[in-house]
């Protein structure tokens, strides 16, 4: 099937600042798409999650992009703070209702005080 | 939220032995979880979804003799990993799917075979 890539890269903001982690998906036939939040040695969280009739959908502190015309996927996260540093993952899944995600690759989010 | 656990959270090892990682839903029947495989700084991979009362379904590339899978009741799915060797040292997620798109996560059990 369609792959991820498996790099990490990084991304260092100051405390305060907005943060912009981007994703690019490969499989044209998914319609579903999630944002994990993933702390050091701990199971990926939730963040927040966006259908493909959508193109834009907003929760506290963060925001979700959806270009499928590039197939790119990105999270705003508004006032980073320390507590957000982690790995954020993004993930896909096909139509149909079977739901079996696919993660992306993650980027490193490190927030400075 | 729902929560799942894993058990042991840690496991240390020696090659040839084989390991055994609980997934529990505490709140919530769960009829399909997922195991997934974590390298350091890499991706969560998938390895296969197990479905309550019937086999596993392996992802391509993935041993189903080396990972055994048992989904024997609706909050409990395990993962035997059978005569481990080093290079099966990962971090172990499970996750138990809840609603339609639902997807709850456990905190990972850190697999070291020595």
């Amino acid at each position: 099937g369609e792959s991820v890539g498996l790099h990490l890269p990084t991304l260092s903001v100051q405390e305060g600042d907005n943060s912009i982690i981007n994703c690019a998906y490969s499989n044209s036939a998914s319609d579903y798409f999630i944002w994990y939040k993933q702390e050091s040695g701990k199971g990926p969280q939730f963040i927040i999650d966006i259908r493909s009739n959508m193109d834009k959908r907003q929760g506290q502190r963060v925001t979700v992009l959806l270009n499928k015309t590039v197939k790119h996927l990105s999270l705003q996260i508004a006032a980073t703070q320390p507590g957000d540093s982690a790995v954020y993952f993004c993930a896909e899944s096909p139509s149909g209702g079977s739901y079996i995600p696919t993660f992306g690759r993650g980027t490193s989010l490190i927030v400075h005080p | 939220g729902a929560v799942v656990s894993q058990h042991p959270s840690r496991v240390i090892c020696k090659s040839g032995t084989s390991v055994k990682i609980e997934c529990r839903s505490l709140d919530f029947q769960a009829t399909t979880m997922f195991w997934y495989r974590q390298f350091p700084k890499q991706s969560l991979m998938l390895m296969a979804t197990s479905n309550e009362g019937s086999k596993a379904t392996y992802e391509q590339g993935v041993e189903k003799d080396k990972f055994l899978i048992n989904h024997a009741s609706l909050t409990l799915s395990t993962l035997t990993v059978t005569s481990a060797h080093p290079e099966d040292s990962s971090f172990y997620i499970c996750s138990a799917k809840g609603g339609v798109n639902e997807q709850f996560f456990g905190p990972g059990t850190r697999l070291t075979v020595l």
